[in-house]
């Protein structure tokens, strides 16, 4: 069965450069949710997105943006980034039947490493 | 969101049943006991959840007391790929966000 990809899954940047993590669910899925796990970490929730709007929203710092486009894809953009965010960025899945929602789906995630 | 509390690590020896216990004695009626597991830093994997009654599925078993303020998951037949942190995750069914604790980390040994 298809599962969440997420691309890419690697990513080296420098301090102060922008990275954009892309996130594709699994087909009919509706809602995409981003999440942060630092060194050592559980996972943060940042943001989700349902049909294309912004669902609910965690501890995500304000150089971050994201958005969920008309093929349901998404994309985190993050921008000044400090060597703090660093970290694995897990994108998941999941959909909405019958006004209660699946379990989420997680992808394999993006190891974002700032130097 | 209700609080959970599991312990923070666990061992289990192959071919035996791990149970691992998780207390959310602040759930109110509407939330939901999910389960997930991360093997080594790889995305979580979603296991099991219920409200109030035992479920059981191809991964596993899910017992909640009549109370609901804890529950345990039950792998019948650990393997060594069963190894991996175990988080208990309680959630109100409308709501989008997964809130992680600290979870167990489970040793299944040979």
């Amino acid at each position: 069965a298809a599962g969440v990809i997420q691309s890419p899954r690697h990513l080296i940047k420098e301090k102060r450069e922008t990275a954009t993590l892309k996130c594709y669910p699994i087909p009919r899925h509706d809602t995409v949710y981003w999440y942060q796990q630092g060194p050592g970490q559980d996972p943060q929730f940042l943001i989700s997105f349902y049909e294309k709007m912004q669902s609910d929203k965690g501890s995500i710092p304000d150089r971050f943006s994201a958005q969920q486009f008309s093929d349901y894809h998404s994309e985190l953009n993050m921008s000044s980034l400090e060597l703090g965010d660093s970290a694995l960025y897990f994108c998941a899945s999941s959909l909405l039947t019958g006004g209660l929602r699946d379990e989420q789906y997680f992808g394999p995630g993006t190891r974002l490493t700032v130097t | 969101d209700a609080k959970t509390t599991q312990p923070p690590s666990m061992d289990c020896a192959e071919g035996r049943a791990a149970n691992l216990p998780c207390n959310h004695s602040t759930i109110s009626g509407n939330e939901y006991v999910y389960w997930y597991r991360q093997i080594h830093s790889q995305g979580p994997q979603y296991i099991i959840h219920g409200l109030k009654n035992n479920e059981t599925n191809e991964m596993a078993s899910l017992i909640i007391t009549e109370d609901r303020k804890s529950s345990t998951l039950i792998l019948p037949h650990a393997t060594l790929r069963d190894t991996a942190v175990y988080y208990c995750i309680v959630r109100v069914e409308e709501t989008d966000k997964l809130i992680f604790g600290t979870g167990t980390r489970l040793q299944v040994f040979p």
